[in-house]
């Protein structure tokens, strides 16, 4: 399996522009995950889906972020419009439970997002 | 308080010494504790998890857990200076998939 695609691995764009972040899970994963890493807040969880579904989206930060998953192969993450403190590498993750019951991410290689 | 706490270090050991690496966490009904090593400019990747009290081992490292002091801790044996890199401590809490990160560990070995 190529593991966690994520695109694009880096953007920089002006204030005020809309982004767009694509992720392809591993196959047969049925959980998908957005986090933020900065140097500031570190790792934190924007959404995630179970089944193509949002289940917890209280990290999304504002309006002007939203994360759709219209099949099981497939999500955006998109910033609309974005603001420098928006700089920031985005991980996408997807899991599958273990059969000790252990939910075990794994990460896509990330986009590193740069708002001028 | 934070839910995950780790210090940020950097901890620095010697080649060939034991590091010790250590997390707390504040949600009692957390479930499953993972580690996971980044190495600069790159993603988490996961090294072990572990869901019930006592030790794991794998290979070099050994996950332990204490949930009645709320502790988790990783050790690796013989630091090798490819082991430099921030170490996350994550957990998963009752009911919910999503993993919550500390801020990482930096560990140094040096030659």
């Amino acid at each position: 399996d190529a593991g966690v695609i994520q695109s694009p691995r880096h953007e920089v764009t002006e204030m005020g522009q809309e982004v767009t972040l694509r992720c392809k899970p591993i196959s047969g994963h049925n959980s998908l995950f957005w986090y933020r890493q900065t140097m500031m807040r570190g790792l934190e969880l924007l959404i995630y889906f179970n089944n193509n579904v949002p289940i917890d989206d209280s990290g999304m930060p504002e309006d002007r972020f939203s994360a759709k998953m219209p099949n099981a192969s497939f999500s955006t993450l998109k910033i609309q419009p974005s603001e420098p403190r928006d700089s920031a590498v985005y991980f996408c993750a997807s899991s599958l439970r273990t059969a000790s019951g252990a939910n075990v991410l794994t990460f896509g290689a990330g986009s590193r997002l740069t708002v001028l | 308080q934070k839910e995950v706490e780790q210090n940020s270090g950097p901890l620095s050991v010697p080649e060939g010494a034991i590091a010790s690496l250590n997390c707390t966490y504040s949600d009692r009904g957390s479930q499953s504790f993972f580690w996971y090593r980044q190495y600069s400019g790159k993603s988490p990747e996961l090294i072990m998890f572990i869901y019930s009290n006592g030790d794991k081992e794998d290979g070099r490292f050994t996950a332990q857990l204490n949930k009645a002091s709320q502790y988790v801790s990783l050790l690796i044996r013989d630091s090798q200076p490819s082991d430099s890199a921030t170490y996350l401590c994550a957990v998963n809490r009752t009911g919910r998939r999503a993993l919550t990160f500390g801020s990482g560990t930096r560990l140094q070995v040096q030659p």
